[in-house]
């Protein structure tokens, strides 16, 4: 069926390593991707996002890579703080570029958990 | 710039009761949708609106509806709450296209 899921359900690293958060979608007619950081009771914040014309795209700290071969998206942290500390979702939407299919699919999530 | 506001934050209700929940978007989003996250089933589509229509709608029963007034706000409703329907509902509003995506802090509805 058409899902996003994600590898690694929890991920623990120490504070100032890299973290790397891998999700696996699987309709090739998604087009644009987004990443989520979602802090316990709030809701989910956007981090970055990546369409699929591109393979990388770069943030403050953050990078997402695409690769649309095998259908598969990745979140680096670099020098991870325990404020990183989160369930991270990925998102992938259908046809954006058709114009506005206003629904995103979610991964499951990963909770990301950083060690002083 | 004000983000997604939600209201109210929490709520609870009775089996078979229905509730209201509101959400008002960032200035100049036009596009709503709301999503009800769970513990279970994770992060779901509920509904997209757009100019007052509905646009989009997930796989959801009847029961979950929902309406976008002139200004961009949203509402949605569920009549005869059941037990799971006990979920933190979340909205979002983006700009054409999908954009700028941005949540609310959502409203948490329990069920008893």
């Amino acid at each position: 069926g058409e899902s996003v899921g994600l590898h690694l359900p929890t991920l623990s690293v120490q504070e100032g390593d890299n973290s790397i958060i891998n999700c696996a979608y699987s309709n090739s007619a998604s087009d644009y991707f987004i990443w989520y950081k979602q802090e316990s009771g709030k809701g989910p914040q956007f981090i970055i996002d990546i369409r699929s014309n591109m393979d990388k795209r770069q943030g403050q700290r953050v990078t997402v890579l695409l690769n649309k071969t095998v259908k598969h998206l990745s979140l680096q942290i670099a020098a991870t703080q325990p404020g990183d500390s989160a369930v991270y979702f990925c998102a992938e939407n259908l046809n954006n570029y058709g114009g506005s299919q206003g629904n995103l699919i979610f991964g499951k999530g990963t909770k990301l958990s950083v060690k002083p | 710039k004000a983000g997604v506001t939600q209201t109210p934050r929490y709520l609870i209700k009775t089996r078979g009761q229905q509730v209201t929940l509101s959400c008002s978007p960032i200035s100049g989003h036009r596009s709503v949708s709301w999503y009800q996250q769970t513990p279970g089933q994770g992060l779901q589509f509920l509904f997209e609106y757009f100019s007052e229509t509905q646009r989009n709608k997930g796989n959801f029963p009847g029961r979950f509806s929902g309406r976008q007034f002139s200004n961009s706000r949203s509402e949605m409703n569920v009549s005869t709450l059941e037990l799971g329907d006990s979920a933190l509902y979340l909205c979002a509003s983006s700009l054409p296209g999908g954009y700028g995506y941005t949540f609310g802090s959502g409203t948490r509805l329990t069920v008893v």
